[in-house]
C-alpha cells in the first residue's frame, strides 16, 4: 500500500509543551510540504524540503520547526513558541513528471490544545 | 502578495444540474492551475490540473483557463450529491513550485 501517511490522526497538547507530527512516503517524491489549514480558510504552507537535509520557511513558519534526515520523512514540531497550533494539519509530497508539477496530500493530523 | 480567490459559497445546486466554480489569481505569471476536493474533516484530493489556455475535461469535470483574464473555472456536469464538498483552487507562479490555495468553494448538490 503506497502513498503518504501522517500520525497520529489527532493530537493533543498541553500549554508550553513540544508536540511532532510525523509524515512518511513511499512514492519516492524529492520534495515534501507541510501546510496548516483553520476553518474557513485556505492552506498556508509552514516549510518545505525540496531534498534530504535542506528545507525552506513558507509564510507561517515562526513557531514550528523540521528535518528532513531521510527521503521518506519530513517530521514537523510544533513548538511552545507557536501560541495558536489548534488547527488541521496537512502533509504533502510533490511529484515531477514531464515538466509538470503535482502535489498530493496525506489524510492530515487534528492538532488541538487541552 | 499572491492572491487565489474564491466565492466562499454555499453554492447549492439541484442534482443532476451543472456546478460551476470560479477562481481568479493576481499573479500574472502563474503557470499551473489546479483544483482539489475537500470533503469536511478529511485532506484534499487532486481532481483536475490545467496548464494552457481553453478547455481540460476528465469524465464529469471541465477545467477552463483564461490567462489573460487571471480566471480559472471548474464544471461538474451531472452533479451528484457526493459531489458536495469544498473545492479548492490553487495557482503556482512562473518558476516556482509553491501553491498558493485560495479559500474554497463550498458545494451542495441537493436530492
Amino acid at each position: 500500500d503506497g502513498g503518504i501517511t501522517q500520525s497520529p490522526k489527532y493530537l493533543f497538547r498541553k500549554e508550553g509543551q513540544n508536540v511532532t507530527l510525523s509524515c512518511e512516503q513511499n512514492l519516492n517524491h524529492d520534495a515534501m510540504y507541510w501546510y496548516r489549514q483553520d476553518p474557513g480558510q485556505g492552506l498556508r504552507l509552514i516549510y518545505y524540503s525540496q531534498i534530504v537535509n535542506d528545507f525552506q520557511k513558507g509564510d507561517i513558519a515562526e513557531g514550528y520547526s523540521v528535518s528532513r534526515e531521510k527521503k521518506e520523512s519530513f517530521p514537523l514540531t510544533v513548538t511552545s513558541a507557536q501560541k495558536n497550533p489548534t488547527a488541521f494539519y496537512l502533509c504533502a509530497t510533490r511529484r515531477s513528471t514531464s515538466g509538470r508539477e503535482t502535489q498530493y496530500f496525506g489524510p492530515g493530523t487534528r492538532l488541538l490544545v487541552l | 502578495q499572491k492572491e487565489v480567490e474564491q466565492n466562499s459559497g454555499p453554492l447549492s445546486v439541484p442534482e443532476g444540474a451543472i456546478a460551476s466554480l470560479n477562481c481568479t489569481y493576481s499573479d500574472r505569471v502563474s503557470q499551473s492551475f489546479f483544483w482539489y476536493r475537500q470533503y469536511s474533516g478529511k485532506s484534499p484530493e487532486l481532481i483536475m490540473s490545467i496548464y494552457s489556455n481553453g478547455d481540460k475535461e476528465d469524465g464529469r469535470f471541465t477545467a477552463q483557463l483564461n490567462k489573460a483574464s487571471q480566471y480559472v473555472s471548474l464544471l461538474i456536469r451531472d452533479s451528484q450529491p457526493s459531489d458536495s464538498a469544498t473545492y479548492l483552487c490553487a495557482v503556482t507562479g512562473a518558476g516556482s513550485y509553491q501553491l498558493t490555495f485560495g479559500k474554497g468553494t463550498k458545494l451542495s448538490v441537493i436530492p
